[in-house]
């Protein structure tokens, strides 16, 4: 069974600095799908950005962008420029990319407060 | 409009009863999802379903029941509810997966809070 890990319960970054956030998984699978999801108060998930396993270019949307190291199963999200509209749950997240039945796994989340 | 919505978005309700969370999408796609979240589990799959009159268990099924007779309606039933199904519920939606033919993204609803008393 795949498994996600972020291993940072919580994270603080002051405004207008970088901060980055850990996940890796496990997977057997050589074709996927990674993906950071963001959910604010609200309660909302929101895609940040996604990365498919084949591509070897590292996804940037933005001031968001990964590190994505596929021998190591691992995928950090890089978060510039912090605002204080980023503080919120991030999620990171793996989907296998077969045509079979296909779900998304999901890490417990991280904990971003961004202070003034 | 187009999109995925659930209701209700706040049930409160007692131990025993049944409750019915419904869940609609308008893009036709054929993957739908019941997720719950947990302070300290993030999201857990409950059930999938790839089409309509297909439907699978996820991580978490117990006590939990699923119909898909329509393409666009996904609804979660609680036959008995219990106080460890008091939860945050998100349905998502997302395109069958063709291989460099969409992004394998899940788009999410709004989220269904229950509390059992």
């Amino acid at each position: 069974a795949q498994t996600v890990t972020q291993s940072q319960p919580e994270m603080s970054v002051q405004e207008a600095e970088t901060v980055t956030l850990s996940c890796t998984y496990d997977t057997s699978e050589s074709d996927y799908y990674l993906f950071w999801y963001k959910q604010p108060p609200s309660r909302q998930m929101i895609l940040v950005i996604r990365q498919e396993a084949y591509k070897q270019q590292n996804a940037t949307e933005n001031r968001f962008s990964v590190n994505f190291q596929k021998a190591a199963k691992s995928f950090s999200l890089k978060i510039s420029d912090s605002q204080l509209g980023d503080a919120a749950m991030y999620f990171c997240a793996y989907r296998p990319m077969n045509s079979g039945y296909s779900t998304l796994t999901f890490g417990k989340g991280t904990m971003l407060l961004v202070s003034p | 409009d187009a999109g995925i919505t659930q209701s209700p978005r706040y049930k409160i309700t007692e131990t025993g009863r049944q409750v019915t969370l419904m869940c609609h999408q308008t893009w036709s796609h054929s993957y739908m999802f019941w997720y719950r979240q947990d302070l300290g589990h993030g999201l857990r799959l409950i059930y999938y379903s790839a089409a309509a009159d297909i439907t699978d268990k996820g991580e978490v099924p117990d006590g939990y029941v699923v119909s898909r007779s329509k393409t666009e309606n996904f609804p979660l039933t609680l036959e008995s509810a219990t106080r460890s199904q008091t939860s945050v519920y998100f349905c998502a939606s997302s395109s069958l997966l063709l291989a460099g033919e969409n992004t394998g993204e899940l788009f999410f609803g709004e989220g269904s809070r229950l509390t059992v008393l």
